[in-house]
This record gives C-alpha cells, sequence and structure tokens, in this order.
C-alpha cells in the first residue's frame, strides 16, 4: 500500500466508449501526475499537475482529458479511445516544491480498448 | 535539463551473482537521483535516493547505488541477486518546470534472474 489508489484496476471500453480513471491520495502531496506504460516502450508522461492546475501535457491527444477537482483527487477521462492506447496508466503524486522528493505510484489502470 | 539515460533495456543474471545495472545523468546542476523498481502488474515503488551528502547510498532489499560526479554514474547493484528480485528498474531525475520539481524516468532495465 503506498498511499495512492486507482480505480479500477482493470477496464475494458470499446472504441465509441467514455469511461473514467480514478486515482486518489491522502499523502499530504500538492503535485499529481498522469502517465502512460506501453509494452516495450518508456514510461511517457501524460499529464502534471500542481496546486491543481496543470503545468504540463505532453502533447496528448484530445481523446483524453485530465481532471484534477482538489489536491488528492486526479481523473483521466476517455473517449473514442484507439486499439494504441491500450496500456497501463500509472497515477503517482508527489511534493512539487521539494526537489528531492520522491513519486509515490499507484497500482495502475489496466486498460484494454477493443 | 536533466535527464537519465539507462544503458541496457535488460540483463540477465545467475540466482547468486552480482546485479549492475547502468544508469547515467546529465545535469548542469547537482541532481538529485532516484532508483525505483516495478513488480510485474504493479506501480513503482521507491528503492532508494540521492540528494547530498554521503555518495554511497543504501536502499530497501539489500540494493545500493553510489554516486559518481566524475563519471555522471549512478549505477545499482546488488551483491547476491534473489529470484524476487526479477523486475523492472528504472532510474530517475528530478526536472524543474514550470516551477515544479517533476521526475523524470529512464527507460527502464528489464532484470532477469535465473536459477
Amino acid at each position: 500500500e503506498t498511499g495512492v489508489t486507482q480505480t479500477p484496476r482493470h477496464l475494458v471500453m470499446g472504441m465509441t466508449n467514455k469511461k473514467s480513471l480514478k486515482c486518489e491520495q491522502h499523502l499530504g502531496h500538492n503535485a499529481m501526475y498522469w502517465y502512460k506504460q506501453s509494452a516495450k516502450k518508456p514510461l511517457e508522461l501524460m499529464f502534471v499537475y500542481s496546486l491543481e492546475e496543470r503545468v504540463e501535457n505532453n502533447s496528448v491527444p484530445s481523446r483524453f482529458s485530465p481532471e484534477c477537482p482538489n489536491s488528492s483527487h486526479l481523473f483521466l477521462h476517455l473517449h473514442t479511445l484507439q486499439p494504441e492506447d491500450s496500456a497501463l496508466y500509472l497515477c503517482a503524486s508527489s511534493l512539487s516544491q521539494g526537489v528531492n522528493t520522491e513519486a509515490f505510484f499507484g497500482q495502475g489502470t489496466r486498460l484494454t480498448v477493443v | 535539463a536533466q535527464s537519465v539515460t539507462q544503458l541496457g533495456s535488460h540483463v540477465s543474471v545467475s540466482e547468486g551473482a552480482l546485479v549492475l545495472l547502468r544508469c547515467n545523468y546529465s545535469s548542469s546542476v547537482p541532481p538529485y537521483l532516484f532508483w525505483y523498481v516495478q513488480y510485474p502488474n504493479q506501480g513503482l515503488q521507491l528503492l532508494l535516493k540521492y540528494t547530498t551528502g554521503a555518495t554511497l547510498v543504501k536502499g530497501i532489499n539489500g540494493f545500493e547505488a553510489e554516486f559518481k560526479k566524475s563519471e555522471t554514474s549512478f549505477h545499482l547493484t546488488k551483491p547476491s541477486a534473489h529470484m524476487s528480485d526479477a523486475a523492472e528498474y528504472f532510474c530517475a531525475v528530478t526536472q524543474t518546470r514550470g516551477g515544479s520539481y517533476i521526475p523524470t524516468f529512464g527507460r527502464g532495465t528489464s532484470l532477469i534472474v535465473h536459477p
């Protein structure tokens, strides 16, 4: 248990579906992140929220829409995904002003797009 | 900008043998460096971190890493591999972007342990 909880752990969705991934942390952190991890590819940083403001959006397609309603919760809204979007989606949190503080990760959501 | 490079996408060792996973960094300022481990179908978890002070850092599960400024390296080692060490290992550095410190990861090294 790392203090970062992701739900659901597994998700299968069709290309026309709309679904959301949820991430929650109660570690007192003020930065939250979404990463995409595909087979045989490096960990891809998708979005960063610091103090509830988006500070990073790494050219992610608009079919992925993040939402950070408060410093403890982060969502990733999904719509009209493609099969190549199938991957493990990892949420993480940290202290954004702490240069030497580590990131805490959730266990991830395994997403399969059919 | 700070970045890390991990040499070798796969490392294979026998149980009981020395583990050496390589990481080199690029940074114009003193870096803060981390090693994370990821077991199958899990998130990443911190093994150890270097901030300032002692250059030899000890982590969990018998791993340690040495910060060598002259070689811009932060290699991860363990004297004797165990089957349970089989996992993906990521070297990371903190990057500053927009006033925030963001963890940035290497490509990862898969450690395979043979009986």
